[in-house]
């Protein structure tokens, strides 16, 4: 089945730590997004990539990291410096990049991870 | 920047009909989307409609679109109690994607 896995489901972060979130699809997508979701408000966006190799930072990319070195896999990591992680973090993909026209860019969305701070 | 605003909440009995609202900002829109999200999930896509439209219909779901106002609507007839979720709505201007901050349906049984 074509789809967008999010792992793990639940992540434990210790203060100070880096921590990892994984997101992989099959669908053969070129763009990749990551969106962190705070009870009540919407989707906010961190970074993406529309190609491999290439990124870009979003509205809230302090303290995030990415990399895009296939294009099936788009991890997110949460560095120490990023002091309010606790959220849900999900990851989208489209098959075209960008805004601007085309059903392509519709973005589909993977079932998130949820981040927690010990 | 951008914005896009929804209520927060509807509560309606189980088959009603429920219709969420979604006001935006951005005049260059060009496809309007609705997404559920159940507690604990991801969002899923459930329709979405070009701007040039004013209505798209899809089984159970109705969307109409008044781009003069900048209003968008989701009517879902016969709610189910399995309808029970949050809705966001998004719109994709020329330089991004805006979500609302999503509107919470109770189904009463």
């Amino acid at each position: 089945d074509g789809g967008i896995t999010q792992s793990p489901k639940y992540l434990f972060r210790k203060e100070g730590q880096n921590v990892t979130l994984s997101c992989e699809q099959n669908l053969n997508h070129d763009a990749m997004y990551w969106y962190r979701q705070d009870p009540g408000q919407g989707l906010r966006l961190i970074y993406y990539s529309q190609i491999v190799n290439d990124f870009q930072k979003g509205d809230i990319a302090e303290g995030y990291s990415v990399s895009r070195e296939k294009k099936e896999s788009f991890p997110l990591t949460v560095t120490s410096a990023q002091k309010n992680p606790t959220a849900f973090y999900l990851c989208a993909s489209s098959l075209t990049p960008g805004p601007g026209q085309g059903s392509g860019k519709t973005q589909y969305f993977g079932p998130g991870t949820r981040l927690l701070v010990l | 920047g951008e914005d896009v605003e929804q209520s927060l909440f509807l509560s309606v009995r189980e088959g009603d009909s429920s219709v969420i609202n979604c006001t935006y900002t951005d005049s260059s829109s060009t496809y309007l989307y609705w997404y559920k999200q159940e507690p604990g999930a991801g969002l899923q896509l459930l329709t979405y409609i070009f701007s040039n439209m004013d209505m798209k219909q899809d089984q159970r779901l109705t969307v109409l679109l008044n781009k003069k106002d900048k209003h968008l609507s989701l009517r879902i007839a016969d709610t189910q109690t399995g309808d029970s979720a949050i809705y966001f709505c998004a719109e994709r201007g020329y330089q991004k994607v805006t979500f609302g901050t999503g509107t919470k349906l109770q189904v009463i049984p």
